[in-house]
């Protein structure tokens, strides 16, 4: 069974980089395309970015300047970089299995910006 | 990038009633569009892809229809357990979108 876990601090100064991962298990990394979403409190879901395998990667446009998305093989791992945050990037941050559709997903982290 | 918009935003039903829910396209996405239901502080589940197919274990109360920019979620009876928000997504094209979800209330 496809497991995934999102890790990384809940508390991200303003300007600075909001860092996540996301373990899989019950899959290997390789096999498939791993994405990253959020949802700020109260509002829907917005897709952030998708890694594939081989590494390439897309991103939505209202964050590409500020994400990047890649893969660690040996952890079985993917993470999410977002640098500049401001208290626009306060969400709940999913990890999912991404194959145009989102049919696993973590349990999600709240991340808030905030000094 | 592709909007979606939903309608209505907000439903306020009964357990037993017929339930539609709306999703339109801001272009064309052929068949590319799923559903999700999303309980307060749950990561949303999926119930319907490629517009009208049902995913595995979901209860055949639920269906979608459409293709193009128009596409509908019905829940045949209402059941305790469907009162929740329910998203559109389209797998078009990048940007993947959500539409802003309906949340079907008591």
């Amino acid at each position: 069974q496809l497991q995934l876990q999102e890790s990384g601090p809940g508390l991200v100064k303003p300007s600075e980089t909001l860092s996540l991962a996301c373990t899989v298990s019950g899959a290997s990394i390789t096999d498939y395309y791993w994405g990253w979403l959020r949802q700020p409190p109260g509002r829907g879901l917005e897709w952030i970015g998708t890694i594939r395998t081989g590494g390439s990667s897309y991103y939505n446009p209202s964050v590409n300047s500020r994400v990047t998305i890649s893969v660690d093989t040996s952890k079985n791992q993917f993470s999410l970089n977002l640098n500049s945050v401001t208290a626009a990037d306060t969400a709940v941050y999913y990890c999912a299995r991404e194959a145009g559709l989102f049919e696993y997903w973590g349990q999600g982290i709240m991340v808030t910006v905030s000094s | 990038d592709i909007q979606l918009t939903q309608s209505p935003s907000f439903l306020s039903a009964s357990v037993g009633d017929r339930v539609t829910i709306t999703c339109r396209a801001s272009q064309g996405v052929s068949r590319y569009l799923a559903w999700y239901q999303q309980k307060p502080g749950i990561a949303p589940k999926l119930l319907i892809y490629a517009a009208s197919t049902l995913q595995s274990g979901v209860p055949s109360r639920f269906s979608g229809t459409g293709s193009g920019t128009e596409f509908t979620l019905t829940i045949s009876s209402l059941q305790p357990g469907d009162f929740a928000t329910y998203y559109c997504q389209q797998l078009n094209s990048y940007p993947l979108t959500f539409g802003p979800g309906t949340t079907v209330d008591i």
